[in-house]
């Protein structure tokens, strides 16, 4: 059973890069999908497949999965950008389910 | 274009039920996996039932028993039947459209939820 862990706040200033990880045991086997969630709004899919990008989607978004830990990185952060950001994976063990990560507030100074 | 809208959520006793819907256009429901996520208030994304594309079910051990997905392919709608509601229930559902590979699936559609709270 996967337990995703997120850092629970990451502060950047406009202009910045944020980071926000993703930590489980192999993640790096599995592939990662990230979403954004801003506040009072349904959660829209930003990264899938550990680095894709579907279209609408700033080029600023990208993402990397390897080892121990997946990361979603935000270039030239914007004050849109603030929200909050969840990582996933499919675990197609017995039970066939979307597991989500702890979730990440990212603010904008 | 992909749309998702849910209806029928409320204020329901505990013990109570309730019956969700989610009705899309843009694609058809019958052809894909498709999901039930919740998020209670100020807590994460939790992925409660799943149906999948031949036709079997997923639930998570907090609502298995309680809580039945449903398809109805004429009308191209997902329905989530919520029986025994308790306190803990409450949250937003929303619908959503699942791709991806056997072994890389991931949520590329959401509604824009209906609100479920459980209160005396």
């Amino acid at each position: 059973s996967y337990v995703l862990t997120q850092p629970p706040s990451v502060s950047v200033a406009p202009g910045k890069t944020a980071r926000i990880t993703c930590g489980e045991n192999n993640i790096g086997s599995e592939s990662v999908h990230w979403y954004q969630q801003r506040p009072g709004q349904a959660p829209v899919l930003v990264i899938f497949n550990d680095s894709d990008r579907p279209s609408g989607i700033p080029e600023r978004f990208s993402g990397s999965n390897s080892g121990n830990t997946a990361t979603l990185i935000i270039s030239r952060v914007e004050a849109g950008d603030e929200a909050d950001y969840y990582c996933q994976v499919w675990d197609s063990g017995s039970d066939h389910r979307g597991v989500f990560g702890t979730g990440t507030k990212v603010t904008v100074l | 274009e992909v749309q998702l809208v849910e209806t029928g959520g409320g204020l329901i006793q505990p013990g109570g039920s309730l019956r969700l819907s989610c009705a899309a256009s843009g694609f058809t429901v019958s052809t894909n996996y498709m999901a039930w996520v919740r998020q209670a208030p100020g807590k994460g994304l939790e992925c409660v039932s799943l149906f999948y594309a031949g036709g079997s079910t997923y639930y998570a051990d907090s609502v298995k028993g309680r809580f039945t997905i449903s398809r109805d392919n004429s009308e191209n709608m997902l329905h989530l039947q919520m029986n025994s509601l308790r306190a803990e229930d409450t949250a937003m559902y929303y619908c959503a459209r699942l791709k991806g590979g056997s072994y890389r699936r991931y949520f590329d559609y959401w509604g824009q939820g209906t609100l479920v709270a459980v209160s005396s």
